[in-house]
């Protein structure tokens, strides 16, 4: 399968304890980026990169979170002392941005997810 | 700012019977929409998208899409609906404002059931 892969795709962790996500990427896809959903609610979007760069960060990516895509090949997400709140699916998606097309017209391909417990 | 709005939290449709998902949009310029479709415990799947060009666009696994600028609305529509069309659809835009250029903002997603 040459999706997006994200890993794992369950967590319950503990209140106060740290967690991190990993997704990999359709391979020549030079953009990434991470989205948490709740229950009932769309995805809402938390940062992006441009290979290895981080060019977006929402105002909901609060400094417990931190997100690293170093090589432009895979990325991480971590949540430092989780609260209950953080509790949702964090989606992974990748697109191919090429020079012929305009700017925010390529495509974004989701991942399975990794839904988040934290008790 | 940019926003989605899908009216409806739920649709229901009889098997073989056409279907249409609603979606309206607010923008600034021209808007570029997305809609995806996601299954229990699955991620979202791409369906179709509007950037320019003919107002009808047609997607996967047989859908389409009306792009209305004069009613800001892109609603979601098939023929003839499956049963294993039920699932969650979202309709979404690119987020073009303050400088953004990556993200989508998601409508709050339509259920659709499709019984036989």
């Amino acid at each position: 399968d040459t999706g997006v892969s994200q890993d794992p795709r369950h967590k319950i962790t503990k209140r106060g304890q740290n967690v991190t996500f990993r997704c990999d990427p359709i391979s020549e896809h030079n953009r990434l980026y991470w989205y948490r959903q709740t229950l009932g609610q769309g995805p809402e979007f938390l940062t992006y990169f441009q290979n290895e760069a981080q060019l977006e960060k929402s105002r909901l990516l609060s400094d417990r979170f931190s997100a690293e895509r170093p090589k432009g090949s895979f990325s991480t997400l971590e949540i430092q002392r989780t609260e209950q709140g953080d509790s949702a699916m964090y989606l992974c998606a990748s697109s191919l941005a090429g020079t012929g097309g305009a700017v925010g017209t390529d495509t974004q391909y989701f991942g399975p997810g990794t839904r988040l417990t934290v008790l | 700012a940019q926003s989605v709005a899908q009216p409806e939290d739920q649709v229901n449709v009889a098997e073989g019977n056409p279907l249409t998902v609603k979606c309206t949009y607010s923008v600034s310029g021209n808007p570029y929409l997305f809609w995806y479709v996601q299954y229990p415990n699955r991620g979202l799947q791409f369906l179709l998208k509007y950037i320019t060009g003919d107002n009808l666009v047609k997607g996967s696994y047989g859908f389409e899409a009306e792009f209305n600028k004069s009613q800001t609305s892109f609603h979601l529509k098939k023929p003839s609906a499956l049963v294993s069309d039920s699932a969650l659809y979202f309709c979404a835009v690119r987020d073009k404002g303050g400088g953004s250029q990556g993200n989508l903002i998601f409508g709050k997603g339509t259920k659709l059931s499709v019984k036989p």
